[in-house]
């Protein structure tokens, strides 16, 4: 069975810093990897996903993960926050569904909470 | 948008109740997913069905079902509320059989209370 861990539920940086979003994977096959962004009341909008192609993937609104197998890790990061990247972000993995049915579904990190200060 | 429409948007109800959330996939999408999301268990893979057809569960109760229908639009139906059931529900589709890696978009969710 799969899971993710995202340390840390909140993280906080200044206008224009460095973000940098955790996420560790668990995984017996090789995973699938995804970042999904949720705004308040809101939807969960896709930012990025791991296919297995280049370990470095690109996203929308400057967004990027890598995919370290050596460390399991799939973490997000961002050049410079803007203050409309506060939101909650979750890692996720999909892989064979709960029931071993060899579908897919999506299993969720908690989540982290991005807070951008002026 | 992501193309995925869910009623309503807010569903206000009493425990004991029984009540029937919608989803209407993206266009030309077969899987559709439903999903719990709440303070104390976060987000929380319930049922998803491909085509009609039931293809995997996680932690759906029993007072909980769905179903597709032909169109493919998909109904959750939440009965004997409990003050517990108060959550978002999220509703996602994906295109093509349900295999990874399929990506999938969510609906802009249903919000349950249960008072």
């Amino acid at each position: 069975a799969q899971s993710v861990t995202q340390l840390g539920s909140h993280v906080s940086v200044s206008e224009g810093a460095l973000v940098l979003l955790r996420c560790n994977y668990s995984s017996s096959v090789p995973p699938y990897l995804f970042w999904y962004v949720q705004y308040p009341n809101q939807g969960l909008q896709l930012l990025l996903k791991y296919t297995s192609a280049a370990t470095l993937v690109k996203g929308i609104n400057g967004f990027e993960a890598e995919f370290k197998k050596s460390e399991t890790s799939f973490h997000l990061t961002k050049p410079s926050a803007h203050m409309s990247d506060a939101a909650e972000y979750f890692c996720a993995v999909s892989g064979p569904g709960v029931s071993n049915s060899g579908y897919s579904t999506l299993t969720f990190g908690k989540g982290t909470m991005l807070l951008v200060s002026p | 948008d992501s193309g995925v429409t869910q009623t309503p948007k807010h569903l206000i109800t009493a425990t004991g109740q029984r009540v029937t959330l919608r989803c209407s996939p993206r266009s030309g999408d077969l899987s559709v997913y439903w999903y719990q999301q709440s303070l104390d268990q976060g987000l929380q893979f319930l049922i998803q069905y491909y085509n009609g057809e039931e293809r995997a569960k996680g932690n759906i109760l029993e007072r909980f079902s769905a179903q597709q229908f032909p169109d493919l639009h998909s109904e959750l139906n939440l009965s004997s509320l409990e003050l517990g059931d108060s959550a978002l529900y999220f509703c996602a589709s994906s295109g093509g059989p349900p295999l990874p890696p399929n990506t999938q978009y969510f609906g802009p969710g249903t919000r349950l209370t249960v008072l």
